[in-house]
């Protein structure tokens, strides 16, 4: 059974300031990994999905990598905003995807 | 496009009571599925569907029934409700051509408690 785990479970950070959140899953034989955000009281968005072929996906500020054989994926966020404050998940898996329980970020103004 | 759509957004019901969350997508996805989100816990899959007439199980599908009579819906029944079903519940979708290597999309959840 893949586990999948998101550690700090929140975190804090100024304005400005970089924000590395972490991934890790017990299972290397991914299809894929995907990482979403969930604003309060809202679905999931999806921000970023590396395929299991693949390093790692950048879309803006946001850049994802992957590294199957240590388990891991690190989501990197460039130049921290408040409007980036929200919870962040993480997903591994083909059409059934399992869940880390998040990492819930604020950013200070 | 509408997307994902689920309804009601918020429901309260007693122990026993039966009812049906609704899902539905205007994206003509194959893929539909269920999960439930509780605090302090990743999304965990409850039943998913490959195409319509299709269903399987996912890791909590205990006490709930699903079926897909067509591509749009795909309801998710709870036939007698218990306190520990009270959580939030998604929907989601993807297009199912491309294989594993999708994308997919979240309704806004359902809030269901249960008393």
């Amino acid at each position: 059974k893949q586990e999948v785990t998101q550690i700090p479970a929140a975190l804090s950070v100024p304005e400005g300031e970089n924000l590395v959140l972490n991934c890790s899953f017990t299972d290397s034989a991914i299809y894929n990994l995907q990482w979403f955000r969930q604003d309060p009281g809202k679905g999931l968005t999806s921000l970023l999905l590396i395929q299991s072929s693949q390093r790692e996906q950048t879309s803006g500020r946001l850049n994802a990598s992957l590294d199957k054989s240590s388990g891991r994926s690190t989501l990197y966020i460039a130049a921290s905003q408040p409007g980036d404050s929200a919870t962040y998940l993480c997903a591994v898996g083909d059409y059934k995807l399992s869940f880390g329980a998040g990492t819930t970020v604020t950013v200070r103004a | 496009n509408a997307g994902v759509t689920q309804t009601p957004k918020f429901q309260v019901l007693k122990t026993g009571q039966s009812m049906t969350l609704q899902c539905a997508q205007d994206m003509n996805h194959e893929y539909m599925s269920w999960y439930r989100q509780d605090p302090g816990m990743g999304l965990r899959l409850i039943h998913y569907s490959v195409g319509a007439g299709i269903t399987d199980q996912g890791e909590v599908p205990n006490g709930y029934n699903v079926s897909r009579s067509t591509t749009e819906d795909f309801p998710l029944r709870l036939l007698s409700a218990a306190p520990s079903q009270t959580s939030v519940y998604f929907c989601a979708s993807s297009t199912g051509t491309s294989g594993p290597q999708e994308t997919q999309y979240f309704g806004p959840g359902t809030r269901l408690l249960v008393l």
